[in-house]
């Protein structure tokens, strides 16, 4: 496969569940992040990993928590989530920090 | 404050107009890159210029980048229906020493059949 993949496209979890978000990317790029997007609201940075080592957590809570174990691959781990942290979540991945990226279709999710 | 404003937030229009959105800034950017993201798919990378004053085409689409670099238009000419999105301009800012790209507001077309 080429591009960024994400997975699952949908979720729907309780506030007590735990989940994992998955991305991969096979375009050789150095750069994986992580990225919120609410309705009405811009794109908001979480998390950026640069040849696998996180150089950003731009103050996410606690119950959001990445994993970047290999440069292909990014997790976001989910626990303890809170219904104002539904929304679409998008990974994307650059050759290196602020160049062009290439998005993921998101996972929608959904806190009940 | 957003670093990046868009506008029109909305706009909505017949199938052949053409159109003007607009992504302003009071900051200078190194470069702009342009998105359009259509329903339930993530942002594709539609353009990015450089050189200020730099006019780019892609096709129906005219990007250009201001003089001193702090703005950047995209005119659509003859829309259609394949146009509609949400269209994003995004630029690099240096923090700390990591460069990340923060995003604008938004600006979500329709173009009616």
């Amino acid at each position: 496969e080429t591009g960024v993949t994400q997975t699952p496209r949908h979720l729907v979890m309780g506030m007590t569940n735990k989940k994992s978000l998955k991305c991969e990317q096979h375009l050789g790029h150095n750069a994986m992040y992580w990225y919120k997007q609410s309705a009405k609201k811009p794109l908001e940075l979480m998390f950026v990993y640069s040849l696998e080592e996180r150089v950003e957590n731009n103050s996410v809570p606690s119950r959001f928590s990445p994993e970047c174990p290999n440069s292909s691959h990014l997790f976001l781990h989910l626990h303890t989530l809170q219904p104002e942290d539904s929304a679409l979540y998008l990974c994307a991945s650059s050759p290196r920090q602020g160049e062009g990226y290439t998005f993921g279709s998101g996972t929608r999710l959904t806190v009940v | 404050t957003q670093l990046l404003e868009q506008s029109p937030q909305f706009l909505s229009i017949q199938e052949g107009e053409n159109l003007t959105v607009y992504c302003n800034s009071s900051s200078v950017f190194s470069s702009l890159q342009w998105y359009r993201q259509e329903p339930g798919e993530g942002p594709v990378l539609l353009v990015t210029v450089v050189t200020g004053g730099e006019v780019k085409k892609l096709k129906r689409l005219t990007f250009q980048f201001g003089d001193a670099r702090k703005d950047s238009s995209l005119h659509i000419t003859a829309a259609q229906p394949g146009d509609t999105g949400l269209y994003l301009c995004a630029g690099p800012l240096i923090n700390f020493g990591n460069e990340k790209l923060t995003f604008g507001t938004g600006t979500r077309l329709t173009i009616i059949p």
